[in-house]
């Protein structure tokens, strides 16, 4: 299947600094990528639908200021997490859809990223 | 918008029964519905989908069924083994939109 890329893995991080996360498609090319956020023992729930050359589109509820995406090209999406607290901390998980895969439906995960904001 | 609603939170069978996992969606326009199976602080991976056009799908010891006019969706895992125990999560979604994830069910299979 096609390859997601997170960077990094875990990253610690003090209260009040900002955190970037990358998303990369390594074997195809994606127009769209979507970010999630998992707290312990819940669903993935997502944050945004990144598009490539335009601006994100955010679920409600979720600060567009404070969780910055980027993604300047068809396989390259970046999530900034700005001012990050405590509450942060979670588990954030990309994912892209190839469309000359499946139909397109298929969404392939990255490995996600641990935030720990202390 | 879509709303996944997964039944039950936890299930706990011996190495060899089956299990099923149960779940409903909202929004009848969602046409694509994939299984996916989660270890602790791993990504999710896909283990079994079906689109709407179709009412069941197998692929050895796991199999899906879809009821459109209920907006129900069912996982059917036989002979389960121990490596099986994770999280699996249903969800739903429509073409290129946005896929709604269920709660989770955390399955432990008893050896």
């Amino acid at each position: 299947g096609a390859v997601v890329s997170q960077h990094p893995s875990w990253v610690i991080c003090k209260s009040g600094t900002s955190v970037k996360i990358e998303c990369r498609s390594l074997d195809f090319q994606a127009t769209t990528m979507f970010w999630y956020r998992q707290f312990p023992k819940q669903s993935l729930m997502l944050m945004a639908t990144s598009n490539e050359g335009s601006k994100a589109t955010y679920e409600q509820g979720v600060e567009k200021d404070k969780f910055l995406i980027n993604h300047a090209s068809l396989t390259l999406s970046t999530l900034t997490v700005t001012s990050a607290h405590p509450e942060d901390s979670s588990f954030y998980i990309c994912s892209a859809r190839d469309p000359e895969r499946t139909k397109g439906n298929e969404q392939f995960f990255g490995p996600g990223t641990r935030l720990t904001v202390l | 918008g879509e709303n996944v609603e997964q039944h039950p939170s936890t299930l706990s069978v011996q190495e060899g029964d089956s299990a099923v996992i149960k779940c409903t969606y909202s929004d009848s326009a969602s046409n694509y519905f994939p299984w996916y199976k989660q270890e602790l602080g791993k990504r999710p991976q896909l283990i079994i989908d079906i689109r709407s056009n179709v009412g069941e799908k197998k692929d050895q010891r796991i199999a899906v069924t879809l009821n459109k006019t209920a907006k129900h969706f069912s996982l059917h895992i036989t002979e389960t083994q121990p490596e099986d125990s994770a999280v699996y999560f249903c969800a739903a979604s429509g073409g290129y939109q946005k896929v709604t994830f269920g709660t989770g069910t955390k399955l432990q299979v008893i050896p």
